[in-house]
């Protein structure tokens, strides 16, 4: 069975552009979770989508967005970019709703470098 | 307000010695705690678990152990390979279908 794939790997932008990330989970899998990682903050979590509905939302600024759509892939947004948005965003899929289950499987990252 | 904190961002320990990795937390409602181990490049994987019902879960060479009154937990690995040179991060809940909540990680290095 194949892995959580993401999309592009490494990314550079410009502060003030905006980005889409891309994320396809496991084949069966309807729940998608983003997170950040930051060297000093560890990971954060930005949101989750089960059914192409937002079910669960961290502390971030709106800003950031996502959707899912009816195949469970799922793109996040992220709007007039900041230097402080330089990041890992990682996706992790999971069979169930709820983030916290030890299926949740993570895919390799986006590294976005804002300049 | 960091939630979940690993105090230690990094840790050295010599291989077929034990390595003891530490998760301290705030939030007394968190009842489910995992650790997932991350190598360079990849995402994190799931390593362990532990609900607060349990004071200690053991896989293999991996234990944790969670102190609720202390709201401390730790990863215990014995005997340390190679292998387990990655970052550790520890995570909480309050239930198991809420989000998690990470630490900062803690980066273990096995000296052959």
């Amino acid at each position: 069975k194949a892995g959580v794939t993401q999309t592009p790997r490494y990314l550079i932008k410009t502060r003030g552009q905006q980005v889409t990330l891309s994320c396809s989970p496991i084949s069966g899998h309807r729940s998608v979770s983003w997170y950040q990682q930051t060297p000093g903050q560890g990971l954060q979590f930005l949101f989750e989508y089960f059914s192409e509905t937002q079910r669960n939302k961290g502390n971030f600024p709106g800003r950031f967005s996502g959707r899912q759509f009816s195949n469970s892939r799922s793109e996040m947004n992220v709007s007039t970019l900041e230097l402080g948005d330089s990041a890992l965003y990682l996706c992790a899929s999971s069979p169930r709703i709820g983030t916290s289950a030890s299926e949740q499987y993570f895919g390799p990252g986006t590294r976005l470098t804002v300049t | 307000d960091q939630q979940v904190k690993q105090n230690s961002p990094s840790l050295s320990v010599q291989e077929g010695r034990i390595s003891i990795l530490n998760c301290d937390y705030t939030n007394s409602m968190f009842d489910y705690f995992l650790w997932y181990k991350k190598y360079p490049a990849e995402g994190p994987t799931f390593l362990i678990s532990i609900s607060s019902i349990k004071d200690k879960n053991e896989d293999g060479r991996f234990t944790v152990f969670l102190n609720k009154s202390a709201k401390h937990l730790s990863l215990h690995i014995v005997p340390s390979q190679p292998g387990d040179s990655a970052v550790y991060f520890c995570a909480a809940s309050r239930t198991l279908n809420e989000k998690l909540t990470f630490g900062t990680g803690t980066r273990l290095t096995i000296i052959p």
